[in-house]
């Protein structure tokens, strides 16, 4: 089946310090990534929508300038957290729209960020 | 406006059967999904609905009604693992997923 790893698993980082978070398609080639966030207790919020190649095109109210993101292949995309900061805590997952239909979504396992 | 709404919490006992309910508006519908997500973990799929119905997976059964933006998730013979939080997603006409806020399935002996 279709496999989508994420790298670090969790990281803890001082305020002011930038995170990158990778995510890679490990048996299948994603032309389409999404970054999620959720906070606790709460559902996931998409951020982001990658496309390899392209800019990503990212959800009302999330700042690109602060989330960047690169979809330079087709099994990478990766998501840095630019000067982070306390409430950018959060559980980081993306997901990856798999070699078959239009719909088919594969998640990560997600990343832990903690800004201390 | 584009909104998913799910019982925020419901308590069950184990070997029970408990019905979570999701109701969804969106701009243009290509299914309806249902995830699993234990605490600290990515959610993990479930099942997905685009014609009406019941579709049943072993001990989980999804129903869609698309009339009534209507859709449910059904879990028989309940385990103690089954305790986690249920998502409800609705496709839209762009292939996004728009999503409930999570339905958190407490499980007791």
């Amino acid at each position: 089946g279709a496999v989508v790893s994420q790298h670090p698993s969790w990281v803890i980082c001082k305020s002011g310090t930038s995170v990158k978070i990778e995510c890679r398609s490990l048996d299948f080639q994603a032309t389409t990534m999404f970054w999620y966030r959720q906070f606790p207790k709460q559902s996931l919020m998409l951020m982001a929508t990658s496309n390899e190649g392209s800019k990503a095109t990212y959800e009302q109210g999330v700042e690109k300038d602060k989330f960047l993101i690169n979809h330079a292949s087709l099994t990478l995309s990766t998501l840095t957290v630019t000067s982070a900061h306390p409430e950018d805590s959060s559980f980081y997952i993306c997901s990856a729209k798999g070699p078959g239909w239009e719909g088919e979504q594969y998640f990560g396992p997600g990343t832990r960020l903690t800004v201390t | 406006g584009q909104n998913i709404d799910q019982p925020t919490e419901m308590t069950a006992t184990e070997g029970a059967i408990v019905q979570i309910n999701c109701t969804y508006q969106t701009s243009g519908f290509n299914g309806l999904f249902w995830y699993q997500q234990h605490a600290g973990e990515a959610p993990t799929f479930l099942s997905y609905n685009v014609l009406d119905g019941l579709e049943e997976k072993g001990r989980f059964s999804s129903f869609l009604s698309r009339s009534k933006g209507y859709s449910y998730l059904l879990l028989k013979e309940l385990q103690m693992k089954d305790s986690a939080s249920y998502l409800c997603a609705s496709m839209d006409s762009n292939y996004q997923l728009i999503w409930g806020a999570g339905t958190k399935l407490i499980i007791k002996p």
